[in-house]
């Protein structure tokens, strides 16, 4: 089974300031590892996603992700934050076994301030 | 954009009564999924299908039941709605088994 732990509820910043979400995980398998976000009465949105390969994921809205598997994190992270921005971002993690199921982290709530 | 809608997208009704939900994808993808979210939990899979009338539960399927008769259709069957079912639902498809996506939610009401 896997877990996702994001340790932050809500991160403020200032627009143009760099930003870091975190995003733990525990699984006793290979993951799949990815980033969500979520605007305002809307749906999900994929950012981006880790398969295999590099570590360093580059994602849509300049974002990016950098797995570390001794670490077992995926921290979400842009060099400079606009105000539209602002939404929840959600973790994930699915298991390179037989399972079909996103086990999704509770969710950080990015607020940009001008 | 996936090709998923849902329907309906809002809905209040009464403990007690039963309510469908229904997922239509265009995009012949052959996994569908239901997922609840709620504040403070993100969200939790309730039920998922692999294939046409092929499904199976997920973590939080209790109070709830699924059908899949065609390949774009999923239809999620509250069967006697609580209070405690109140939640924002998201259909989800995909094709190979690890990325998947999201449709616009229906939000649920229960009184």
């Amino acid at each position: 089974a896997q877990s996702v732990t994001q340790l932050d509820s809500q991160v403020p910043v200032f627009e143009e300031a760099p930003v870091e979400l975190r995003c733990n995980y525990s699984s006793s398998v290979s993951v799949y590892l990815f980033w969500y976000v979520q605007y305002p009465n809307q749906g999900l949105q994929l950012l981006l996603k880790y398969l295999s390969g590099s570590t360093l994921v580059k994602g849509i809205n300049g974002f990016e992700a950098e797995f570390n598997k001794s670490q077992t994190s995926f921290h979400l992270r842009k060099p400079s934050v606009h105000i539209s921005d602002t939404a929840e971002y959600f973790c994930a993690v699915s298991g390179m076994d037989s399972s079909y199921k996103l086990i999704f982290g509770s969710g950080t709530r990015l607020l940009v301030r001008p | 954009d996936a090709g998923i809608t849902q329907s309906p997208r809002h809905k209040v009704t009464e403990t007690g009564t039963p309510v469908t939900l229904r997922c239509h994808q265009t995009e012949n993808h052959r996994y569908m999924y239901w997922y609840r979210q709620d504040p403070g939990h993100g969200l939790r899979l309730i039920h998922y299908s692999y294939g046409v009338k092929d499904t199976d539960k997920g973590e939080v399927s209790d109070g709830y039941s699924v059908s899949r008769s065609k390949t774009e259709d999923f239809l999620l069957t509250l069967e006697s709605a609580t209070s405690s079912q109140t939640s924002v639902y998201f259909c989800a498809i995909s094709e190979l088994k690890e990325t998947q996506y999201f449709g616009p939610g229906t939000r649920l009401l229960v009184l």
